[in-house]
């Protein structure tokens, strides 16, 4: 079965920048969602087909995504921005989940 | 306004069983794939079930397969999830997901509904 990986944690200064990855194989053939979850809250979809947000989404957020691995970047992060990220990619009709990064601010 | 609203999540003895429901307001809920995603205590999200809007294809993950079933309602715009053989690894909090096209991500989730499965 198909599986994505994320470091289980990342943790960043206010106004920094926080890099979040999620690997697989050839990932990047595949298109990625990034979802944000905060404590008590369902989670909320930040980015879709790998680069796009949708309405309501700061610009802060953006990602890439190529070879094995995607990317979640946030800049000029703010305190609101501390919770857990989820990368979750398609491998047939079955949404694969990553194990999730906490991000701390 | 979109909503999912899930319901039926209770404490279960292991080898019980469960229905939840989830019921979808504010979009056309015909045209929409439905999965169930859930979350484990200390754990991360996972994906557990998919039912096509028209029922054509439903795929089950391999930790629930025959042991759970997906189904819906379009004239009442619910979708249920029956849980048998229960056992403590599905104890978790249960999502509704709604799904127009998979490329555009999981857009619509609901609240969620407690299942715990204990003795």
């Amino acid at each position: 079965s198909y599986e994505l990986v994320q470091p289980p944690s990342v943790s960043v200064a206010p106004g920094q920048t926080a890099t979040i990855t999620c690997s697989g194989d050839k990932l990047g053939t595949k298109y990625t969602c990034w979802y944000q979850q905060k404590p008590g809250q369902s989670p909320v979809l930040v980015i879709y087909q790998d680069t796009n947000r949708p309405s309501g989404i700061p610009e802060r957020f953006s990602a890439s995504n190529s070879g094995n691995t995607a990317t979640l970047t946030i800049s000029g992060t703010q305190a609101m921005d501390e919770a857990d990220y989820f990368c979750q990619a398609w491998d047939s009709y079955i949404a694969v989940f990553g194990g999730g990064t906490t991000l701390t601010v | 306004q979109v909503q999912l609203v899930e319901s039926g999540g209770r404490v279960v003895q292991p080898g019980g069983s469960v229905t939840l429901a989830c019921v979808a307001t504010g979009f056309a809920f015909s045209s929409y794939d439905f999965h169930w995603v859930r979350k484990g205590p200390g754990k991360g999200l996972e994906w557990v079930a998919f039912l096509r809007y028209d029922r054509s294809s439903e795929y089950y993950a391999d930790s629930v397969k025959g042991r759970f079933t997906l189904s819906r309602d379009n004239s009442q715009s619910k979708v249920y999830l029956q849980m048998n053989g229960l056992t403590s690894e599905d104890t978790a909090l249960y999502y509704c997901v709604a799904e127009y096209n998979r490329n555009d991500g999981l857009v619509y989730w609901g609240q969620g509904t407690l299942v715990s499965v204990s003795s």
